[in-house]
C-alpha cells in the first residue's frame, strides 16, 4: 500500500487477555517505530526496529510488552495479560532509514480498549 | 535525553485570525525540530521541520516556524487560519547524529471558529 497500515483499527479486550497489533510499513522502509498515545498526551516511544532487529526497546513499559519484525517488514506488537492502563492508541511509523533527519510516516493507529 | 513542552493544550481562534502555537524543548545535545499535525480521524502527518540552515521554515499550507536556539523554542505560526486548520498539532525533536526516535510534546488542539 501507499502508506503505513495498522490492523485492527479498534480492539476491545478483557483484562488479562493477550493481544497482537499489526503494522505494515511503507515498502522499502528499513526503520519501524511503535508509539503509544494515551488520552490527552503526545505519542510516547516504545520500540524501534532497524531491519529485523530491535535497535532500541527502552520505551517498553514492562515485560508484558514485546514486539517482533521477523522479516524486516511487517511488525507485531504483543501485549500479554492486558491491564486497563494499557488502553491507548498504539501508533506505528516507518522511515526510509533510521536517523533523526529522516521523515517518519505514521499509520492511523490501533485504538486498544481493555475492559 | 530530550523533552518537549507545549504550553497550551487548547487554542481556540476565529477564522482569518493569526495564531501561534508554542513549543519549547530541552536537550543536552543539538536536535532536529518538527511539527506534526493530526486532522480528525487521520494519522500524524509531518507539517514542517528544521534540520539546518535558515531558522525560519515554512509549510505548503501557510504555516511557519522559527528555530530560536537561545530560547530553545520552535513556535508555530500562521497569519490567517482557516476552518480546515482545525487539528491537533505536535511539536517533536530528535537528536542530531543519533538514531534516536522522535520525542513528542503533549500536543495543542487548535480549534478554528467560523
Amino acid at each position: 500500500g501507499a502508506g503505513v497500515s495498522q490492523t485492527p483499527s479498534n480492539k476491545v479486550t478483557e483484562k488479562g487477555k493477550y493481544v497482537e497489533l499489526r503494522c505494515d510499513p511503507i515498502s522499502g522502509h528499513t526503520a519501524l517505530y511503535w508509539y503509544r498515545q494515551s488520552l490527552g498526551q503526545g505519542p510516547e516511544f516504545l520500540i524501534y526496529f532497524q531491519g529485523t532487529g530491535a535497535a532500541d526497546d527502552s520505551g517498553l513499559p514492562n515485560d508484558r510488552f514485546f514486539a517482533v519484525r521477523p522479516e524486516g517488514s511487517v511488525s507485531t506488537l504483543k501485549i500479554q495479560r492486558t491491564e486497563r492502563g494499557d488502553s491507548a492508541v498504539y501508533l506505528c511509523a516507518s522511515s526510509l532509514t533510521a536517523g533523526g533527519n529522516t521523515e517518519a510516516f505514521f499509520g492511523q493507529g490501533t485504538r486498544l480498549t481493555v475492559v | 535525553a530530550q523533552s518537549v513542552t507545549q504550553l497550551d493544550s487548547q487554542v481556540p481562534v476565529f477564522e482569518e485570525a493569526p495564531v501561534e502555537l508554542r513549543c519549547n524543548y530541552s536537550s543536552s545535545v543539538s536536535v532536529y525540530l518538527f511539527w506534526y499535525v493530526q486532522y480528525p480521524n487521520q494519522g500524524l502527518q509531518l507539517l514542517l521541520k528544521y534540520l539546518s540552515g535558515s531558522t525560519l521554515v515554512e509549510s505548503i499550507n501557510g504555516f511557519e516556524a522559527e528555530f530560536n536556539k537561545s530560547q530553545t523554542s520552535f513556535h508555530l505560526r500562521k497569519p490567517s487560519v482557516h476552518i480546515s486548520d482545525t487539528a491537533e498539532y505536535f511539536c517533536a525533536v530528535s537528536e542530531i547524529g543519533g538514531n534516536t526516535p522522535l520525542v513528542f510534546g503533549k500536543g495543542t488542539r487548535l480549534s478554528v471558529i467560523a
